[in-house]
């Protein structure tokens, strides 16, 4: 089945630093979406990005599906940045998301 | 446009006894997920419903674990008897479709359950 590796497995930042996290993926997909669960487990629509640049305030995503990795940059951090990072790719011949790893971010302030 | 709801947002049990969760997917949206997180992990699926019909229950422990969507819109997960390993939180989803171009199968999730066997 397809594998979804996600680096840093954790990253802590002073309030204010910029950071990237990756997501490899195994096989090709035609949809990749990044998530953020807050320390209260909610798990927060970032980005649809199935190929491509997108951008949404200080977060932005570049999904290169070619290479099969996708890329979540984080730019002035803030505390409320804080939480784990997901990414998740559907499995062959379904929707349903298999997710990554995750990458557990802390910003101190 | 309201999310996903779930309910409980908490539960406690001791092992062997039943529990259910329920879940009401954003209005419109077809395809309605349960995913399974134990601490530490990322959601894994149990089980994917278009409509009212099952289209993936591959991962789900049918001996213990059920589940229904009778009229394609709010769904029921249930766990009889419960064990400890099934502490975890679970986190239902819907999208407006299973398949199809995208964005029709960007998925949105709910607050999720938790749930702790005792």
């Amino acid at each position: 089945g397809i594998q979804v590796e996600q680096s840093p497995p954790d990253l802590i930042l002073q309030e204010g630093a910029n950071s990237t996290l990756r997501c490899n993926f195994s096989d090709s997909v035609n949809n990749l979406q990044w998530f953020h669960q807050n320390p209260w487990g909610q798990l927060i629509n970032l980005f649809y990005i199935p190929s491509g640049t997108k951008q949404n305030g200080r977060l932005s995503a570049t999904t290169v599906a070619t290479e099969r990795y996708s890329l979540l940059y984080i730019s002035s951090s803030q505390t409320t940045d804080s939480g784990v990072y997901f990414c998740a790719v559907p499995r062959a011949g379904a929707n349903n998301l298999f997710f990554g790893t995750g990458t557990r971010l802390t910003v101190i302030p | 446009e309201a999310g996903v709801a779930q309910s409980p947002r908490y539960k406690i049990i001791e092992k062997r006894q039943s529990v259910a969760f329920w879940c009401n997917p954003i209005s419109g949206h077809a395809t309605l997920y349960w995913y399974q997180q134990i601490l530490g992990q990322g959601p894994k699926l149990l089980i994917q419903f278009q409509n009212n019909g099952v289209v993936d229950d591959s991962q789900l422990p049918k001996d213990r674990f059920s589940a229904e969507r009778l009229k394609g819109v709010d769904s029921t997960l249930k766990i009889q008897p419960a064990k400890l390993e099934d502490s975890a939180v679970y986190l239902c989803a819907s999208s407006l479709y299973g398949s199809g171009r995208p964005p029709y199968n960007e998925q949105f999730f709910g607050p999720g359950t938790r749930l702790t066997v005792l």
